[in-house]
């Protein structure tokens, strides 16, 4: 099984509502990340999780709270999101602290609207 | 974090062979070359990395130039279904995944 799973595809919040997005993976990776993707714009890297600790934080806004339950799962939870935050929100995993030297395995997003 | 640079974007002709061209010129010992491609509606695919030799596997292949101040991505006979933005990207030890513009490859059919 070589995939990453996002849940759910598409998301519609409103900016005061609190809700969550998942990823999920069983490829055994311990590397996890969060991206951000603007429409015709590259992702842009929000969190990085090794081995289930956060270690890099590219100076997200508070309103994204990431969590890493376990070495198979990533949560991502939105709270007061204003309507710039509507992307593409991206999961991907590899291999563990070595990764860089490894591919990485991309879900296919979850699609959030804010209104 | 070292820069890759990219054409914005190519044409090429289906079941023609395609070179995307990878500037690095800051590239450090330890980084590792990564492509990877994003079809419309999807998430990134990984595509094929290397450290210093060229690379080939089922999709791709991989040239990397002596001095590893560029590299070549070469789709060997290019099908309607490669159309997608295709990024360089520079991988080091910590681990940060981070894309730059890519090119955008249109095929001709």
């Amino acid at each position: 099984d070589t995939e990453v799973t996002q849940t759910p595809k598409h998301l519609v919040m409103g900016m005061t509502n609190k809700k969550s997005l998942k990823c999920e993976q069983h490829m055994g990776h311990r590397a996890m990340y969060w991206y951000k993707q603007k429409a015709k714009k590259p992702p842009e890297l929000m969190f990085v999780y090794s081995y289930e600790k956060l270690s890099i934080n590219e100076s997200v806004p508070s309103r994204f709270s990431p969590e890493c339950p376990n070495s198979s799962l990533l949560n991502l939870h939105l709270h007061a999101l204003q309507p710039e935050d509507s992307a593409l929100y991206l999961c991907a995993s590899s291999q563990d602290a070595a990764g860089w030297r490894t591919e990485a395995f991309f879900g296919q997003g979850t699609r959030l609207t804010v209104v | 974090d070292a820069k890759t640079t990219q054409p914005n974007s190519m044409e090429s002709n289906e079941e023609e062979p395609v070179h995307l061209p990878c500037n690095h010129s800051t590239i450090s010992g330890t980084d590792y070359i990564h492509w990877y491609r994003q079809l419309p509606s999807q998430g990134p695919e990984y595509v094929i990395h290397g450290l210093t030799s060229n690379v080939n596997n089922r999709m791709a292949s991989l040239a990397i130039a002596e001095d590893r101040k560029s590299s070549t991505l070469i789709l060997h006979r290019a099908t309607l279904r490669d159309a997608a933005v295709y990024y360089c990207i520079l991988r080091d030890y910590r681990d940060k995944i981070i894309f730059g513009k890519g090119t955008r490859l249109h095929i001709l059919p």
